[in-house]
């Protein structure tokens, strides 16, 4: 069955950047997009991007450029995900979820608080 | 960006009732939407998909509709293992947006 395995949870500074991965198996990996999304307590879902690890394309959502950069290792079937620049704003659970057009299946999320 | 108004925000209900929540696109989105269902701690599920299809593993008493820009998600005879937050999302157009949630509660 399909799983996506997410790194565990961050503590990281202000100023600081992060990489989180997630690890993928059960299906072909580079057969489907890899979406990426962010939940802050009480704000809903936002859409972070995605990245196709086929061919490395990746499309990100404007508001998270240059906070957010989505690569991808074929060879472990492992997509990460690095935010930088840290704030306080950062603070969140970050998924990875595989999908064609849109996230349909989910890793388990990984908590980042940023806090000095 | 396409805003998706859920509504409601909050929805008390007993078991065995039936329950409807609703996203309204602001654009045409045509049925890509997708209902997701999320428990306190977990990752979200997917429900729905295409707007009326029932993902792999859901159950019968699940559904989604279409009205013009009016996408719902019906419940019938709810139970308690439904209580949940349930959101939409549309993946017509970059960047896909969610719905703002609907909490799902017993009355």
């Amino acid at each position: 069955q399909v799983q996506l395995q997410q790194s565990g949870a961050e503590l990281v500074k202000p100023g600081s950047s992060v990489k989180i991965s997630c690890k993928a198996s059960g299906y072909t990996f580079t057969s489907y997009d890899m979406h990426w999304i962010k939940q802050q307590p009480g704000n809903g879902l936002e859409w972070i991007g995605w990245i196709y690890p086929g061919n490395g394309n990746t499309k990100y959502n404007q508001k998270f450029n240059g906070k957010a950069t989505l690569t991808a290792d074929k060879s472990s079937s492992t997509a990460y995900m690095q935010l930088s620049s840290l704030t306080s704003e950062d603070s969140a659970v970050y998924f990875c979820a595989r999908g064609h057009g849109g996230p349909r299946d989910w890793g388990q999320g990984v908590m980042v608080t940023v806090s000095s | 960006d396409i805003q998706m108004t859920q509504s409601p925000s909050s929805l008390p209900a007993s078991l065995g009732d039936r329950v409807t929540i609703t996203c309204r696109a602001s654009q045409d989105i045509g049925n890509y939407l997708r209902w997701f269902q999320q428990k306190p701690g977990k990752s979200p599920r997917l429900m729905i998909y295409g707007a009326t299809n029932l993902a792999a593993g859901v159950p019968s008493r699940f559904s989604g509709s279409r009205s013009g820009s009016d996408y719902s998600l019906t419940i019938n005879s709810l139970e308690s293992e439904d209580m949940a937050i349930y959101y939409c999302l549309q993946h017509n157009e970059y960047p896909p947006t969610f719905g703002g949630g609907t909490k799902l509660e017993l009355k």
